[in-house]
């Protein structure tokens, strides 16, 4: 079992749609949950990021950890074509030095 | 990417010949990764480091090896590339470890093997 799943897609969905972006993962011990953002032929960027449970809102962008059932949600409100790229989660260890692991990611395209 | 090069972009190379890539970084940060991308795979972990001299291998790392000389340059080498070396490879940086700061990562080498 992978550490890390996440549906690779694509999915598609029309502007101004919500979307819903989902993770699980089986490892306990990770405290902090990463979303990274990567546009086509480039390198992720970090998106946003919560410690342990809970939501975090950033502008249209919501993450959202359950730490009880293991699932990392992020959604995107009022989706833009610009937010069409492959969205990676990344949960982390806390203590020391912890590598992240990512998901494999998932596909967005959000069309006009 | 602020603060980071990978060299080269794009590199085609034929099977059984060595290949490096090269990761730059102008942040100071301690710890520099190689990762590599495929389809279905996600990123994978090559090797990190840790510090100046300090490395470690990742989940992906047979054919595989590093060196870090100064703080600012961490370099990938395929020894003999195979045609399963064919991928996208990010260096990425982090300053404490990755908590809390997250990877900064390059814009990628795209390498095919021949």
């Amino acid at each position: 079992q992978k550490e890390v799943e996440q549906d690779p897609g694509p999915l598609s969905v029309p502007e101004g749609a919500i979307v819903s972006l989902n993770c699980t993962y089986s490892n306990s011990a990770f405290q902090y949950f990463m979303w990274y953002r990567q546009y086509s032929r480039k390198g992720p960027e970090l998106l946003m990021y919560t410690y342990s449970s809970g939501n975090k809102e950033d502008g249209r962008f919501t993450a959202q950890v359950d730490k009880s059932s293991k699932y990392i949600s992020l959604f995107i409100r009022d989706s833009q074509p610009s937010d069409s790229a492959t969205y990676l989660c990344a949960p982390q260890q806390a203590g020391g030095y912890n590598k992240l692991i990512f998901g494999a990611g998932t596909r967005l395209a959000v069309h006009p | 990417d602020a603060g980071i090069t990978q060299s080269p972009r794009h590199k085609v190379t034929e099977t059984g010949t060595p290949v490096t890539l090269r990761c730059h970084q102008t942040e100071n940060h301690r710890y520099m990764y190689w990762y590599r991308q495929d389809p279905g795979h996600g990123l994978r972990l090559i090797h990190y480091s840790y510090g100046v001299k300090d490395t470690d291998k990742g989940e992906v790392s047979d054919g595989y090896s590093v060196s870090r000389s100064k703080t600012e340059d961490f370099l990938l080498t395929l020894e003999s590339a195979t045609s399963s070396q064919t991928s996208v490879y990010f260096c990425a940086i982090s300053g404490a470890g990755g908590t809390n700061y997250g990877y900064t990562f390059g814009s990628g080498t795209r390498l095919t093997v021949v």
